[in-house]
């Protein structure tokens, strides 16, 4: 199956520093999500982005599906940002069936 | 609308009783997945609904898990007999459109 593999693993930052996400995977996609799960454990959408680049906010996110990768950007980082950010694949052809990656621990210090 | 609905949200029972967490997704959603999250595993699909129907259930570990969608609203997602490495966060998520799946507060489940 498709591989997923998200760095840094850890990552601490102050409050108002910005940040870069990256999620590498094995296979083309045509689904990839970025998700934000806060400390409570609820899993929150940011990007449905198989290609392209989307902003939000603070938060913007790129993949370039021929080089695999994906990339989430965090700027002025509030400690509300703190989490883990997943990002997850499909390349079943459904859309459907995601595969994540194990995640980035983001703490962001007051 | 409210989002996807799990309850109950915390679970504990023993080794050996029936377990059934419960799942309503948003109305409209034409799919419906069930995912379980654990420390060792991180989180993985289990099993995945469209219309209903069951579409792909190779995620489901063993035959003591079992997944049901009676209707378009409700997804029961049961475990028969229960053992301590069933422990984990059980979430369900549903979607419309290919892509964006949204997911419930999941169901933190613990047997002893």
């Amino acid at each position: 199956g498709i591989q997923v593999e998200q760095s840094p693993p850890d990552l601490i930052l102050q409050e108002g520093a910005n940040s870069t996400l990256r999620c590498n995977f094995s296979d083309s996609v045509n689904n990839l999500q970025w998700f934000h799960q806060n400390p409570w454990g609820q899993l929150i959408n940011l990007f449905y982005i198989p290609s392209g680049t989307k902003q939000n906010g603070r938060l913007s996110a790129t993949t370039v599906a021929t080089e695999r990768y994906s990339l989430l950007y965090i700027s002025s980082s509030q400690t509300t940002d703190s989490g883990v950010y997943f990002c997850a694949v499909d390349s079943s052809g459904s859309a459907r069936q995601l595969t994540f990656g194990s995640g980035t621990q983001l703490t962001v210090l007051p | 609308d409210a989002g996807v609905i799990q309850s109950p949200r915390h679970e504990v029972t023993e080794m050996g009783q029936e377990v059934t967490l419960r799942c309503k997704p948003i109305s409209g959603h034409d799919y419906l997945f069930w995912y379980r999250q654990t420390m060792m595993r991180g989180l993985e699909l289990l099993i995945y609904f469209n219309n209903n129907v069951p579409i792909d259930d190779s995620g489901m570990p063993e035959d003591r898990f079992s997944a049901k969608m009676p209707n378009a609203s409700f997804s029961t997602l049961k475990i028969q007999p229960s053992e301590p490495r069933d422990s984990a966060v059980y979430f369900c998520a549903s979607s419309l459109i290919p892509g964006t799946q949204y997911f419930g507060p999941g169901t933190r489940l613990l047997v002893l």
